[in-house]
């Protein structure tokens, strides 16, 4: 009964690639998030999305498309995949828009490696 | 812009040890702020929030208290355990979730 869940947890892959990570949350949130945390433990906002509604799009190349079929997924493709998109991916959930202030829900996070 | 700036790690204290984390912001208006926990391999959990100046929030034996005037956040903790080992991240909410780079906590038996 996990509330925000991620898979893989783990992602080792080449250079040049296209994968996917998936994110459900059952907590009836009408929010959720896309985070990438870099190697030194920094956190940055990717993507949000309100009811379906991409609502915050950062500074993140092309190559990076979420997808949300239902307010309760909301997942990452990622092609092309660059050495420098290592890192760890999480995918968080809220109740409305982060304007309302309401704490965020992460799930543990999805480890890529590029090779 | 909005920007968090916290104390950095790693901090490593002894059991039992009076923890201070410090953070600070710079905002416009009067952003909510919030305390994050990460232990090894999981997620972020929300450890305590504040919405205005002067709120305090607490929980687990952690404080902070929102100051307008010196625009701080700073974590508390009376008494560490070794359980408390993780990363502490402060974080403010203004249109977006924006986080400062992380504080590393290591507590020895």
């Amino acid at each position: 009964d996990t509330a925000v869940s991620q898979t893989p947890k783990y992602l080792v892959t080449q250079m040049g690639n296209d994968k996917s990570i998936k994110c459900e949350q059952n907590l009836g949130h009408d929010t959720m998030y896309w985070y990438k945390q870099d190697s030194k433990k920094f956190l940055k906002i990717m993507f949000s999305y309100n009811n379906k509604e991409l609502i915050i799009n950062e500074t993140v190349p092309n190559r990076f498309s979420p997808k949300s079929p239902d307010k309760a997924h909301l997942n990452l493709h990622i092609n092309s995949l660059e050495l420098g998109d290592s890192a760890v991916y999480f995918c968080a959930s809220s109740h409305s828009g982060p304007e309302r202030n309401q704490p965020q829900h992460f799930g543990d996070g999805t480890r890529l490696s590029i090779l | 812009g909005n920007s968090v700036t916290q104390m950095e790690g790693p901090v490593t204290l002894s059991e039992e040890a009076f923890l201070t984390i410090n953070c600070t912001y710079t905002a416009t208006g009067y952003p909510s702020l919030f305390w994050y926990v990460q232990y090894p391999g999981e997620g972020l959990q929300l450890l305590l929030k504040a919405t205005k100046a002067d709120d305090k929030g607490s929980n687990k034996g952690f404080e902070a208290t929102y100051r307008k005037e010196t625009t701080s956040f700073h974590l508390e903790k009376g008494s560490v355990q070794v359980s408390d080992s993780a990363v502490y991240f402060c974080a403010l909410m203004g249109g977006k979730l924006i986080f400062g780079q992380g504080t590393e906590l290591s507590v020895k038996p």
